[in-house]
């Protein structure tokens, strides 16, 4: 079954403010990853934290991490309409290549 | 110069026909990946390679046969198309295990 579930399932924000999604998950992990999909196009991959760490950066990105409620967040700071994309949280097991996607955040930013 | 590439980036066939997908990566990894994409945009790993080696193959029907001539290249060839075939498969290739994916533009794959 699917890993991971995402929330909420989509988000309308203006210009500027912040974008706070969520991600739970059911097993334990190596790492957790965030990915975006503009409409049409492939996902590419924003940022990565190991199941270690609690919080990373890149920056307008904000990642937490908390493996005892098996939850992440990804913060995305003061938006801008190019930020309009789908986002999607994917789990690493143990030493797997699975990545394991969860259900995906649809984020529109309006100008 | 596309790191991931794909083709075709559209196919429409008819139910019934054979079909393939190609993938092409230029970035040196060793590890490629088959997902798809359904309508509702969830995303599930099909298949993957590891310098030419099959390492995961997911519950999909064995209509889908994928093959890797060599670690640049992960190829899906699909028989028999039936109208859930319908969806958007991604290329993708990583430079380790449980490191970032990099993925390609997708193939639309609608079966009538």
């Amino acid at each position: 079954s699917q890993q991971g579930e995402e929330d909420p399932q989509a988000l309308s924000i203006q210009e500027g403010e912040n974008a706070t999604m969520n991600c739970s998950y059911k097993t334990s992990i190596n790492n957790l990853q965030w990915y975006r999909q503009n409409s049409g196009r492939g996902l590419v991959h924003l940022i990565l934290i190991r199941s270690n760490e609690r919080e990373k950066h890149s920056g307008r990105l904000r990642v937490t991490l908390d493996t005892s409620k098996k939850s992440s967040s990804l913060l995305i700071t003061a938006s801008r309409a190019a930020d309009t994309a789908s986002y999607f949280c994917a789990t690493a097991m143990d030493s797997s290549y699975k990545l394991i996607f969860g259900s995906g955040t649809r984020l529109l930013v309006r100008p | 110069d596309t790191a991931v590439s794909q083709t075709p980036k559209y196919l429409v066939t008819q139910m019934g026909n054979d079909k393939s997908i190609k993938c092409e990566q230029n970035l040196g990894h060793d590890t490629m990946y088959w997902y798809k994409q359904d309508s509702k945009k969830f995303l599930k790993i099909m298949f993957s390679y590891n310098n030419k080696e099959l390492i995961i193959n997911e519950t999909v029907p064995n209509r889908f046969s994928p093959k890797s001539p060599d670690k640049a290249h992960l190829n899906l060839h699909i028989n028999s198309l039936e109208l859930g075939d319908s969806a958007v498969y991604f290329c993708a290739s990583s430079p380790r295990g449980t490191g970032e994916q990099f993925f390609g533009p997708g193939t639309r794959l609608t079966v009538l």
